[in-house]
C-alpha cells in the first residue's frame, strides 16, 4: 500500500521568500507529525496534528512556521520570509493511533539561498 | 525536555561482526523507537518497545526502563546495514503521543 508521501522532495528558495511543503499521510492515520532534521543532525520535533487539531506545536521555532491539515489529512508546513538558517530536511511522520510506530515519509530537503 | 544520548557516533567494523548501539536518556517514557536512515533515504522504524526485548531477524533491540537505557544490536553485520541508526523516546498523554525526542544517531559502516 501507498506510504507517507510528500512534496516536492527538493526546494530551493531565496532568502525572504514563502514557501509551502505537503505531507500526505498513511489514508486512515489520525496522528500527523512534522520534524527537520539538519545537516548531521537528528530529527527535531516541529508539530503533531491529531485530525484536524494541532495537539502540540510547541516546537515550531517561531511564528514564521504555520502548518495546516483542514480536511484531516493531508497537511501543509509554511514557512514565511524563509532564511537561510531553514535550510534542513522536513519530515513528515503519521500513525494510525496513539500507541502505534510512526511511518516517516522521505522528506522534502529544503534549501534557502 | 527529555535529552536523548546516543553511542557511539560512528561506528566501523568488518562484515560479520556483532555491533551494539547504545542509547540513554533522561526522563521517563512511555515508548522507544530505534529507526534507520540510510544516505539520501527516508526514515524506517525498526522497533518500538516499551519493556523487555524485540528480535527481528538479525535485529535485536533491549530496553532497561529503570536504568532508562536501551541497546540495538546487529548480529552477523552486513556492509548493506551501513546507515544511521536513531534512537528516539515518545511520550504519550491523554490525547496521544507527544512528538519523538531523537538522539543525533549512531553512523555505522559495515566494511566487507
Amino acid at each position: 500500500g501507498a506510504g507517507v508521501s510528500q512534496t516536492p522532495s527538493n526546494k530551493v528558495t531565496e532568502k525572504g521568500k514563502y514557501v509551502e511543503l505537503r505531507c500526505d499521510p498513511i489514508s486512515g492515520h489520525t496522528a500527523l507529525y512534522w520534524y527537520r532534521q539538519s545537516l548531521g543532525q537528528g530529527p527535531e520535533f516541529l508539530i503533531y496534528f491529531q485530525g484536524t487539531g494541532a495537539a502540540d506545536d510547541s516546537g515550531l521555532p517561531n511564528d514564521r512556521f504555520f502548518a495546516v491539515r483542514p480536511e484531516g489529512s493531508v497537511s501543509t508546513l509554511k514557512i514565511q520570509r524563509t532564511e537561510r538558517g531553514d535550510s534542513a530536511v522536513y519530515l513528515c511522520a503519521s500513525t494510525g493511533g496513539s500507541y502505534n510506530e510512526q511511518f516517516f515519509g522521505p522528506g522534502t530537503r529544503l534549501t534557502v539561498l | 525536555k527529555n535529552e536523548v544520548e546516543q553511542s557511539p557516533q560512528n561506528l566501523t567494523a568488518q562484515e560479520g561482526e556483532f555491533i551494539t548501539i547504545n542509547c540513554s536518556y533522561s526522563v521517563g517514557i512511555s515508548a522507544l523507537h530505534w529507526l534507520q536512515q540510510h544516505p539520501g533515504g527516508g526514515i524506517v522504524s525498526l522497533f518500538m518497545l516499551s519493556s523487555g526485548k524485540k528480535k527481528h531477524g538479525r535485529l535485536i533491540a533491549t530496553i532497561n526502563i529503570q536504568e532508562k537505557h536501551s541497546s540495538l544490536h546487529i548480529t552477523a553485520s552486513h556492509p548493506r546495514d551501513s546507515a544511521v541508526y536513531i534512537c528516539a523516546v515518545a511520550m504519550y498523554s491523554g490525547g496521544g503521543a507527544d512528538g519523538l525526542t531523537f538522539g543525533k544517531g549512531t553512523h555505522l559502516i559495515i566494511q566487507p
